[in-house]
């Protein structure tokens, strides 16, 4: 089975800190994202990436940003965390783009800004 | 962009049949999925449909693709209070590096 891991599963910031998420999978995925998921509104792309050092913006990138060094890792960065980034996090990854190649995820972050 | 819209929530009774509605608006989708999330965790494929069925069964499962209405839906059958959860369906196309849209999400609730 893949196994996409997210180092923190709660996590507590301050206004303004620089707070890194991170993102591993064990299946050698391509294709790698990030989502923000808020009541209401299902989950929104804030980042992908398909190779090692790529990066893509979803709909969803403003505050943020990425980095791929290695296939198996990606991070979310918040440049400088503020409230509204308060959140669910989630990431995914998935094979290249072939047929059926559906998302893997992992079981989120849960980030408060305060 | 492409919409995905989901109600957001349904109510069942212990082993009724659930319905879970789900309309898109790109007829260019190739997969339609259903993904569910249960409380504090991550999303789990259920379930998936190619753009050329009209029906597909996995066990107590059953997904039809109307596409000329751009409706999907996903039926439970014996719905079970293990199946609370959130379900979203998410349309991919390709060509798009598997970027997936999803739906708001569904908040099945099953009472005994």
């Amino acid at each position: 089975d893949v196994k996409v891991t997210q180092s923190s599963r709660y996590l507590v910031k301050r206004t303004g800190e620089k707070v890194f998420l991170e993102c591993v999978q064990d299946m050698d995925h391509e294709n790698m994202f990030w989502y923000r998921q808020d009541p209401g509104l299902g989950l929104r792309l804030i980042y992908f990436s398909y190779d090692v050092k790529m990066k893509e913006k979803g709909d969803i990138p403003e505050g943020y940003s990425v980095s791929r060094e290695k296939k198996e890792r990606f991070s979310l960065i918040l440049e400088s965390a503020s409230t509204n980034q308060t959140s669910m996090y989630l990431c995914a990854s998935s094979p290249p783009d072939r047929g059926n190649q559906p998302q893997h995820f992992g079981d989120g972050t849960r980030l408060s800004i305060l | 962009g492409e919409d995905v819209e989901q109600s957001l929530f349904l109510s069942v009774r212990e082993g009724d049949s659930s319905v879970i509605n789900c309309t898109y608006t790109d007829s260019s989708s190739t997969y339609l999925y259903w993904y569910k999330q249960e409380p504090g965790a991550g999303l789990q494929l259920l379930t998936y449909i190619f753009s050329n069925m009209d029906m597909k069964q996995d066990q107590r499962l059953t997904v039809l693709l109307n596409k000329k209405d751009k409706h999907l839906s996903l039926r439970i059958a014996d719905t079970q209070t293990g199946d609370s959860a959130i379900y979203f369906c998410a349309e991919r196309w390709t060509g798009t590096a598997s970027k997936l849209t999803f739906g708001t999400g569904t908040r099945l609730q099953v009472t005994l």
